[in-house]
């Protein structure tokens, strides 16, 4: 069965700070991988999606995650924090095949420190 | 397009009575999926529809919950009779099978049962 794993439900960085969130996955097969962002009283926006092309996958806001096969991770990263950045995060995959269903993780809350 | 559009954005009710939330998908999408979020349990998938018709309901906590797809633009999940630990918010979202399954999601509903 597919799932994911986020590991730290909080994390706490300084402005201007590198931002890790990170994310393993598992599936028997190759996955669609996805980051959505929730801002407080908003609902969930796509940050960035792995579909099977670049490993390195860009997304809004300056973020950015790289899809690592072998280490079934998809860690979501930014070079600098910028206090906008204060949201909660969600790593999720898909099923594939025609159920378009995901699995999402628990969540990381991140808080961006002046 | 004006995306997932959900109503109403809050409401407050008493307990035992029927609550009603409505989701327009946006147009074109053929996948329709219902969730809710709580700080205790998270996201979680309650349904979803495909072209209207309901594919996998494992989610859906009680009897007391019911969700109805009777067009292809409406969509409506409703508890009745309400208790309070149905406070949640509930997001609507869609997706469309070939886009890799992204889904994109409403604002959510607020619901308070006092």
């Amino acid at each position: 069965a597919q799932s994911v794993t986020q590991l730290g439900s909080h994390v706490s960085v300084s402005e201007g700070a590198l931002v890790l969130l990170r994310c393993n996955y598992s599936s028997s097969v190759p996955p669609y991988l996805f980051w959505y962002v929730q801002y407080p009283n908003q609902g969930l926006q796509l940050l960035l999606k792995y579909t099977s092309a670049a490993t390195l996958v860009k997304g809004i806001n300056g973020f950015e995650a790289e899809f690592k096969k072998s280490e079934t991770s998809f860690h979501l990263t930014k070079p600098s924090a910028h206090m906008s950045d204060a949201a909660e995060y969600f790593c999720a995959v898909s099923y594939g095949g025609a159920t378009n269903k995901l699995i999402f993780g628990t969540g990381t809350l991140l808080a961006v420190q002046p | 397009d004006a995306g997932v559009i959900q109503s109403p954005r809050h409401e407050v009710t008493e307990m035992g009575q029927e609550v009603t939330l409505r989701c327009k998908p946006i147009s074109g999408h053929d996948y329709l999926f219902w969730y809710r979020q709580t700080m205790m349990r998270g996201l979680e998938l309650l349904i979803y529809f495909n072209n209207n018709v309901p594919i996998d309901d494992s989610g859906m906590p009680e009897d007391r919950f019911s969700a109805k797809m009777p067009n292809a633009s409406f969509s409506t999940l409703k508890i009745q009779p309400s208790e309070p630990r149905d406070s949640a918010v509930y997001f609507c979202a869609s997706s469309h099978l070939g886009q890799n399954n992204e889904q994109f999601f409403g604002p959510g509903t607020r619901l308070t049962v006092l």
